[in-house]
Parts: structure tokens; C-alpha cells; sequence
């Protein structure tokens, strides 16, 4: 399986323009994730989906950033528009229903610059 | 407030040498605690994920434990090796499907020559 599938690796843009990061998660897993990380807060989580419905989304900044799950192998993370505080490295993860803890496997990330 | 305190914020240790790191939390409830094991540059990788009756769990080099009544867990490194060099997270969550997740802020190992 080739995991977690993450595009772009890098972004730079600049102030107010749209930025849209995408996730390809494991195949047969239900859950997918969407994190952001910085120096100063360490990983968060912005929201999450089950069976392609976002769940809970309390997570999101604010509304400049929406993120959508069309179907069970494709989900975006947009900012419209982007500012400087939103560079950080975004994370998508995935997961399967099972018994005990759901492991949780991580992409490579999106590292974004705003300028 | 549910909380992920680890120490030290970085460690430095020589190649073979064995080291420990820390972590305190106070999240409730408590379903699991996960280590992972970030590389510059890349996402997460899950190292252990131990439930509330389980007390250690290794995988190959590292063992992580678990004391529920403290409120601690460690995660022990033997033998280091360069490629040990990375953050260490820990992760406390109040379920199983993991969206209840309190990061620790993260160890970060430096293994020297």
C-alpha cells in the first residue's frame, strides 16, 4: 500500500489567494484526518470525517478554511482566503474501524508558506 | 483542562547509549496513550498504542509504559542508533476512534556520532 497520499509537498503563496491541499487516504479506512502543525502549537486537529461525512469540525480556525470529502479516497482542505499565521505543516491521517485504538497513519504533509 | 506535558523538551545522547523520556498527562476520560515518532520533514509515525490495563508495550528497541494511576507513561530507547534522532509525541486519547486526541508538545532526541 503506498499510505497516505499528500499533494503538494510544498506551497508558497501569497496573501488572499486560495490554497487547496488534498489527501488520498489507505484504502478500507473510514476515518480521515486533518491536522495542522507549528513550532509554537504543536499538532491540531481541525476535523475529521467518518464514511466521508465530516463529523466534527470544531477544530477549524476559522472560516476561511472548509475542507470536503467527496468520496472515500479524495478529501481537500481549502483556505480562501490565506494569510500569513495559516503557514504550517498541514497533515492528513486515516484510519480504520476495528477492536481497541484505531492506529492512525499519517502523510508526509503539506508545508505551506503564506507570504 | 486535559493536558500532555513531556520532558525533556530536547535530549542529546551518544550513539549506543541507552535514554528515557517522559510524559505527564491529565486528560479525562482516558481510553489510550500513543507514542509516535515524527523525522524532520515527514508525518507521525505510531510507535506503541497502550490501553488502560496495559503496563508496558515494546516495539523492537523502544518500550513505552504505562502507569494509569500516576498519570505517566516513558518511552525507553535501547541502544541508540543515528536514525533514532527525531521528535518523540505523545499522545493521550479519550476513545478508541482517536479524535480525542491531546498532543504533548514533543521530545526531541538527537543521537551523535
Amino acid at each position: 500500500d503506498a499510505g497516505v497520499i499528500q499533494s503538494p509537498r510544498h506551497e508558497v503563496t501569497e496573501m488572499g489567494q486560495e490554497v487547496t491541499l488534498r489527501c488520498k487516504p489507505i484504502s478500507g479506512h473510514d476515518y480521515l484526518f486533518w491536522y495542522r502543525q507549528t513550532m509554537m502549537r504543536g499538532l491540531e486537529l481541525l476535523i475529521y470525517f467518518n464514511n466521508n461525512v465530516p463529523i466534527d469540525d470544531s477544530g477549524m480556525p476559522e472560516d476561511r478554511f472548509s475542507a470536503k470529502m467527496p468520496n472515500a479516497s479524495f478529501s481537500t482542505l481549502k483556505i480562501q482566503p490565506s494569510e500569513p499565521r495559516d503557514s504550517a505543516v498541514y497533515f492528513c491521517a486515516s484510519s480504520a474501524t476495528g477492536t481497541g485504538p484505531y492506529e492512525q497513519y499519517f502523510g508526509p504533509g503539506t508545508r505551506l508558506t503564506v507570504t | 483542562k486535559n493536558q500532555v506535558e513531556q520532558s525533556p523538551q530536547s535530549l542529546i545522547i551518544l550513539e549506543g547509549k541507552n535514554c528515557t523520556l517522559q510524559c505527564n498527562y491529565t486528560v479525562s476520560p482516558f481510553s489510550n496513550l500513543r507514542w509516535y515518532k515524527q523525522d524532520t520533514g515527514r508525518g507521525p509515525v505510531s510507535l506503541t498504542i497502550m490501553t488502560f490495563s496495559e503496563n508496558t508495550k515494546s516495539n523492537g528497541r523502544y518500550t513505552a509504559t504505562l502507569d494509569a494511576d500516576t498519570k505517566q507513561s516513558s518511552l525507553h530507547i535501547t541502544a541508540s542508533q543515528l536514525s533514532d534522532s527525531a521528535s518523540y509525541i505523545c499522545v493521550v486519547s479519550a476513545n478508541n476512534a482517536g479524535n480525542m486526541l491531546t498532543f504533548g508538545g514533543g521530545t526531541r532526541l538527537m543521537v551523535k556520532p
